[in-house]
């Protein structure tokens, strides 16, 4: 089993509808979470940063943490054929250690009009 | 220009030649990435170097080897590509403190390799 596990979809939303995106992980170390956003042809592109427990919100987005349950949740609201991507999670511990992020293996989301 | 290209962006290739990868970045950072991405498997991680006389490896190495020429400049070479090596290979680079972003990575476009 891998240490993040995320659903890779595709997940198909109406334009205008609230997406919910989600990763569970098993090691209690981690610190640092991460949203990254891949179109196609692209690399990825980091989407949201946040750290330890609780939400962020930018614009559209909201970044949801919750450490007890090892689980991590990206919103989407209203949202639009642009939104149409890969969207990958990661997570990284703070301390003790290289950093380097864990990835899941990215929800690919298609957002149709 | 962006912060970290990668080239060849396409490349097809036979299998048992020697392919090589190249990534420069103008971003300053002192550590840099290559990863594969393959359908349903995401990113795994090949090599990765926090200054320039640091190599290390990652889950996948085997059938790769890094050369970190400078610290804008990291290449990928596979010495005798074989077809499981069809993947999309990208670099990445960070910097800083865990604190101040050294876990935030900044990825090039890819190079998109086929071995036939």
């Amino acid at each position: 089993q891998k240490e993040v596990e995320q659903d890779p979809g595709p997940l198909s939303v109406p334009e205008g509808a609230i997406v919910s995106l989600n990763c569970t992980y098993s090691n209690s170390a981690f610190q640092y979470f991460m949203w990254y956003r891949q179109y196609s042809r692209k690399g990825p592109e980091l989407l949201m940063y946040t750290y330890s427990s609780g939400n962020k919100e930018d614009g559209r987005f909201t970044a949801q943490v919750d450490k007890s349950s090892k689980y991590i949740s990206l919103f989407i609201r209203d949202s639009q054929p642009s939104d149409s991507a890969t969207y990958l999670c990661a997570m990284s511990e703070a301390s003790g250690g290289s950093y380097i992020p864990t990835f899941g293996r990215g929800t690919s989301l298609i957002v149709h009009p | 220009d962006a912060d970290v290209t990668q080239t060849p962006r396409n490349r097809i290739t036979k299998t048992g030649k020697r392919i090589m990868l190249e990534c420069s970045q103008t971003k300053g950072h002192d550590r840099m990435y290559w990863y594969r991405q393959d359908p349903g498997l995401g990113l795994r991680l090949i090599y990765y170097s926090f200054d320039v006389k640091d190599i290390n490896k990652g889950e996948i190495s085997d059938g790769y080897s890094v050369s970190r020429q400078a610290q804008a400049k990291f290449s990928l070479s596979l010495e005798s590509a074989i077809p499981n090596q069809t993947a999309l290979y990208f670099c990445a680079t960070s910097g800083g403190t865990v604190h101040s972003g050294a876990n935030v990575l900044t990825f090039g476009a890819g190079s998109r390799l086929t071995v036939l």
